[in-house]
């Protein structure tokens, strides 16, 4: 079975920071994906970011990017030029590829996020 | 707008009671992958459906069923409520996206 492991229950920067959450996991698969999503207030999940293992070049969306660490086990999402709207929950997830995804997201505990003006 | 609906958005129900909540999965999507988001469990897959057949069962209850009809949407039937499932349940289509509905906040009082 995978874990998933947050071990930031909350953090609180200023806005314009940078920012960076932590995400460690475990697993004996070796192709599988890693995902960061996003909750806001609305409870709404959103997509932030994906990784595909098998990629060595680090996943970017516009001012969200990760450091995949594979041999380690890491999966960290660092948030450049934070922004109010940033704050929310954030959890880590992973899915193996093995069986077309059949057993779907394993989740982290999450981090709230919290961006101060 | 991920294109998955999901109904009911609020849900109160009495202990012991049974509920069916719907998801109707983006156009094209075969799955259905059915969370529970709870604060005591945080946010666990319960099951999968793929184009009418249960693919995977994670944590689910056995009050707990779901099905997938010929037109891809989902139901999950929770039965003999207690007030540990209150919870938000989400479903969400596509393996490497997985676009999630809005949820239904289920109130179990």
């Amino acid at each position: 079975a995978q874990t998933v492991t947050q071990s930031q229950p909350e953090m609180s920067v200023q806005e314009a920071e940078t920012v960076t959450l932590s995400c460690t996991y475990d697993t004996s698969e070796n192709n599988y994906y890693l995902f960061w999503y996003k909750q806001p207030p609305s409870r709404q999940m959103i997509l932030v970011i994906r990784q595909e293992a098998y990629k060595q070049q680090n996943a970017t969306e516009n001012r969200f990017s990760v450091n995949f660490q594979k041999a380690a086990k890491s999966f960290s999402l660092k948030i450049s030029d934070s922004q109010l709207g940033d704050t929310a929950m954030y959890f880590c997830a992973f899915m193996k590829q093995s069986g077309g995804g059949a057993d779907g997201l394993t989740f982290g505990k999450g981090t709230h996020l919290i961006i101060q003006p | 707008d991920s294109g998955v609906t999901q109904t009911p958005k609020h849900l109160i129900t009495a202990t012991g009671q049974r509920v069916t909540l719907r998801c109707s999965p983006r156009s094209g999507d075969l799955s259905v992958y059915w969370y529970q988001q709870s604060l005591d469990q945080g946010l666990q897959f319960l099951i999968h459906y793929y184009n009418g057949e249960e693919r995977a069962k994670g944590n689910i209850l056995e009050r707990f069923s779901a099905q997938q009809f010929p037109d891809l949407h989902s139901e999950l039937n929770l039965s003999s409520l207690e007030l540990g499932d209150s919870a938000l349940y989400f479903c969400a289509s596509s393996v490497t996206e997985a676009f999630f509905g809005q949820g239904t906040r289920l109130t179990v009082v």
